[in-house]
């Protein structure tokens, strides 16, 4: 299994730019989460979707920041404009459901800087 | 979800045994504690869960008390390779995945 895939890896851009980061999930998973980290603020849960349906998008820090999932193996998170404190490594899990552990299964990471 | 509260470092020898512990006095009855872990630049990982009983897997063991007010990971032989920062959640898990929220967690610097 490939395990949960996101891109861009690395991603550098100015102030005002729109940035796109994109997650395939693990074929079969029907939930996906998206979080992000710093150092000041650790892990934090931005939106969670099960059954492409987002679900709890609370930690959605403003409206400059949008989240879709148009089918079971793709996401996407959009920050638009960025502003330097997006800065952040950027985390896309995905979990089977069902009567499962409740195990996250995390991708990678794309770590964001904007300047 | 219950909060918890850990210890924000220790240190372990290598190829001794790791007990990280983990408090959370106002979990209740329904809720169960994950255990997951961080190492340096890479998505966290899945360890273990446990409701009641002591759990065990390939990777750790779990020992949560009888009052479930905390818990204990342990990490029968401790490797340079289990440097990281580790995770305990508490967590409602009814079938249907539900949220995921993790602390600050216990940094475990594992030495020679």
């Amino acid at each position: 299994d490939a395990g949960v895939i996101q891109s861009p890896r690395h991603e550098v851009t100015e102030m005002g730019q729109e940035v796109t980061l994109r997650c395939k999930p693990i074929s079969g998973h029907n939930s996906l989460f998206w979080y992000r980290q710093t150092m000041m603020r650790g892990l934090e849960l931005l939106i969670y979707f099960n059954n492409n349906v987002p679900i709890d998008d609370s930690g959605m820090p403003e409206d400059r920041f949008s989240a879709k999932m148009p089918n079971a193996s793709f996401s996407t998170l959009k920050i638009q404009p960025s502003e330097p404190r997006d800065s952040a490594v950027y985390f896309c899990a995905s979990s089977p459901g069902g009567t499962n552990t409740g195990e996250l299964f995390f991708g990678e990471g794309s770590r964001l800087t904007v300047l | 979800d219950a909060k918890t509260t850990q210890p924000p470092s220790m240190d372990c020898a290598e190829g001794r045994a790791a007990n990280l512990p983990c408090n959370h006095s106002t979990i209740s009855g329904n809720e169960y504690v994950y255990w997951y872990r961080q190492i340096h630049s890479q998505g966290p990982q899945y360890i273990i869960h446990g409701l009641k009983n002591n759990e065990t897997n390939e990777m750790a063991s779990l020992i949560i008390t009888e009052d479930r007010k905390s818990s204990t990971l342990i990490l029968p032989h401790a490797t340079l390779r289990d440097t990281a920062v580790y995770y305990c959640i508490v967590r409602l898990y009814s079938g249907n995945t539900g949220k995921l929220i993790f602390g600050q967690g216990t940094t475990l610097q594992v030495k020679p």
